[in-house]
């Protein structure tokens, strides 16, 4: 299958810093990345979608100005965390949209676990 | 929106056994199913899919059963073994639309040797 990699896997930052997520895809090219936040025990929640060369759409709820995506080309896409705060604290997941048609699918990165002080 | 629903939310069984997961979706439109197993502190990893075009799809001790007029789709695990102890995930969504996964709540398996 596809390989996605996330970049850090934990990170434990202080309250009002930023954080950068990275999230590749290593042997395919994507042009659509999907970023998702997991509480412990809960189901994924899908944040936005990242579109390569174009704005990232966000879900309802989730605010655009600190949840910053950038998909500057087609095998990266960037999540910033921007004035952390406690509750952001999450396991913060991507995926990348790999094949078309009947071979259309995701296959996610192995997460970054987010810690804010 | 879409809205699926996953049961049972644990499930116990013993080495050997069969494990079965059940799944229902709200919106007829959608035609992909992905099933997902995540480990603790791990992304998921896909394991199988189906489409509607297709109504069941087997993959070794793996198989997916999908019903488009109920509106459900299942995941069987059969000869189970302690390392499909693990976290299952369904989803739904509609393909041509972005393929946007919408996720079940997760059944949490524990497969006791």
């Amino acid at each position: 299958g596809a390989v996605v990699s996330q970049h850090p896997s934990r990170v434990i930052c202080k309250s009002g810093t930023s954080v950068k997520i990275e999230c590749r895809s290593l042997d395919f090219q994507a042009t659509t990345m999907f970023w998702y936040r997991q509480f412990p025990k809960q189901s994924l929640m899908l944040m936005a979608t990242s579109n390569e060369g174009s704005k990232a759409t966000y879900e309802q709820g989730v605010e655009k100005d600190k949840f910053l995506i950038n998909h500057a080309s087609l095998t990266l896409s960037t999540l910033t965390v921007t004035s952390a705060h406690p509750e952001d604290s999450s396991f913060y997941i991507c995926s990348a949209r790999w094949g078309q048609g009947i071979t259309d699918t995701q296959y996610f990165g192995p997460g970054t676990r987010l810690t804010v002080l | 929106g879409e809205n699926v629903e996953q049961h049972p939310s644990t499930l116990s069984v013993q080495e050997g056994d069969s494990a079965v997961i059940k799944c229902t979706y709200s919106d007829s439109a959608s035609n992909y199913f992905p099933w997902y197993k995540q480990e603790l502190g791990k992304g998921p990893q896909l394991i199988i899919d189906i489409r509607s075009n297709v109504g069941e799809k087997k993959d070794q001790r793996i198989a997916v059963t999908l019903n488009k007029t109920a509106k459900h789709f299942s995941l069987h695990i059969t000869e189970t073994q302690p390392e499909d102890s693990a976290v299952y995930f369904c989803a739904a969504s509609i393909q041509a639309a972005g393929n946007k996964l919408t996720f079940g709540g997760g059944t949490r398996v524990l497969v006791k040797p």
